[in-house]
């Protein structure tokens, strides 16, 4: 069964330093987003793309995040620096055009 | 406002009891979906039920059934028989489709569902 790819599972940085993850989606699947989930809260909204294009980008603090999709089918999602406030779970899930959204097993980054 | 919320943060069933989770919603576009996700301990959040604006049944997959009461703006979780497996974080999300196909989903904080055999 096809499935999303992330990695790394687990990442442990310290503040000020750069970090990046990684999401391979659905083969076909033009669609994709990250999303950051706070423990304890749900997911929210980083970035969608369709295909190479930036769709939505409107809740990424953009002085620090950057995500990029070069050829439409993998991305990364970069932070520099990192900071104590991005502790958190990194989700990346796809889709077809307006279809249900699939996600894969998330990045858990702690940043000391 | 939030745009989802879910109103029980955590609940305890006994096992073989059916469970309903509760998610009301606040939007104004006609044209909208919802969604509810399971999120085991390991983290991935794992697709349940889908239910669109438009739809004139309520869904079921299974076990799961959603309540939909358009008017009432909610769109509550049943889990039918539950089971020890079904002890996890359930989130209700919507997609509300927006020009130049931004369709990202807003989640609400989530309810934590324990059940006790």
């Amino acid at each position: 069964e096809a499935e999303v790819a992330q990695s790394p599972r687990y990442k442990i940085t310290e503040k000020s330093q750069a970090v990046a993850f990684w999401c391979d989606p659905i083969s076909g699947h033009a669609t994709l987003y990250w999303y950051r989930q706070i423990l304890g809260q749900g997911p929210e909204l980083l970035v969608q793309f369709q295909d190479e294009s930036v769709v939505d980008d409107s809740q990424l603090p953009k002085d620090r995040f950057s995500a990029e999709r070069l050829k439409g089918v993998d991305s990364t999602l970069k932070i520099q620096p990192a900071e104590l406030g991005d502790s958190a779970m990194y989700l990346c899930a796809s889709s077809l055009v307006g279809g249900e959204q699939f996600f894969g097993p998330g990045t858990r980054l702690t940043v000391l | 406002a939030q745009k989802i919320t879910q109103t029980q943060p955590g609940m305890f069933v006994q096992e073989k009891e059916a469970v309903t989770l509760d998610c009301t919603y606040d939007t104004s576009d006609p044209s909208y979906g919802l969604f509810w996700y399971k999120q085991p301990s390991s983290g991935e959040m794992i697709f349940l039920i889908y239910q669109g604006s438009y739809d004139q049944q309520n869904a079921t997959e299974g076990r799961y059934s959603l309540n939909f009461q358009k008017a009432r703006k909610s769109a509550n979780l049943v889990i039918s028989a539950s089971q020890l497996g079904d002890s996890a974080m359930y989130f209700c999300a919507m997609r509300e489709p927006s020009g130049g196909g931004a369709d990202g989903l807003t989640f609400g904080k989530g309810t934590h569902l324990i059940i006790q055999p």
